[in-house]
């Protein structure tokens, strides 16, 4: 079946453009996950939706970051006024469910490069 | 905070050999911990996943173990191959509203 997909595979900005990012989870999946990987800072952890909402934005490296989720299913996350810093690989990742049995099933990913 | 360490950070051997990579994570109350691979340029691909309440998993020539009272998973490849040359990446779920917390890798490079 279908993995989780997300567009654009590349992006290139420049300094202090917004920019969107797309995720669509694998269906009927509920949980979905926002990572980040830049070369300094390793893989972390961004954001986390249970159906719609998000219970804890505090992941989220500045007030610049935004994330929703429509229907379950699609999620964008925006970067305003981008910085060189928000470079990386934007990764998401969805599960089917939380606990125990939380697989996390990864995207391949958004290069984001901020010129 | 977790942090989860893996060692070695890199690792060149001959194809055939038997191999070990060690993870540590320093909070013990996980719910589980995953495996994954990352080739260079691309997403990452779940090799295993051990429940908390579980000592190891196999897929074929992969068998992962955990410890989780000392804070420890190895990823053994039995019999390498060069397709096995990739990042391998360790990664604990704790609950609550948190994502994976990541290892920094093991880059793996199997000589053919």
């Amino acid at each position: 079946g279908a993995g989780v997909s997300q567009s654009p595979s590349n992006k290139v900005t420049e300094k202090g453009k917004d920019v969107e990012l797309r995720c669509d989870p694998i269906s009927g999946h509920t949980a979905l996950y926002w990572y980040r990987q830049s070369l300094g800072q390793g893989l972390e952890f961004l954001i986390y939706f249970q159906g719609n909402s998000a219970p804890d934005k505090s992941g989220l490296p500045s007030d610049r970051f935004s994330a929703e989720r429509t229907g379950g299913s699609v999620s964008t996350l925006t970067i305003q006024r981008t910085q060189q810093e928000d470079s990386a690989v934007y990764l998401c990742a969805s599960s089917p469910e939380r606990g125990l049995r939380n697989e996390q099933y990864f995207g391949p990913g958004t290069r984001l490069t901020v010129t | 905070k977790q942090e989860v360490t893996q060692i070695p950070a890199a690792l060149s051997v001959p194809e055939g050999e038997n191999l070990v990579l060690n993870c540590s994570f320093t909070d013990s109350a996980i719910y589980n911990l995953q495996w994954f691979r990352q080739d260079p340029g691309k997403g990452l691909t779940s090799l295993l996943l051990i429940q908390s309440s579980q000592r190891e998993q196999t897929s074929g020539r992969l068998n992962a173990s955990l410890d989780k009272s000392s804070g420890r998973s190895t990823l053994y490849i039995a019999a390498s191959q060069p397709g096995d040359s990739a990042t391998y990446l360790c990664a604990v779920f704790g609950g609550g509203a948190d994502g994976l917390t990541f290892g920094k890798g093991t880059h793996l490079i199997i000589q053919p």
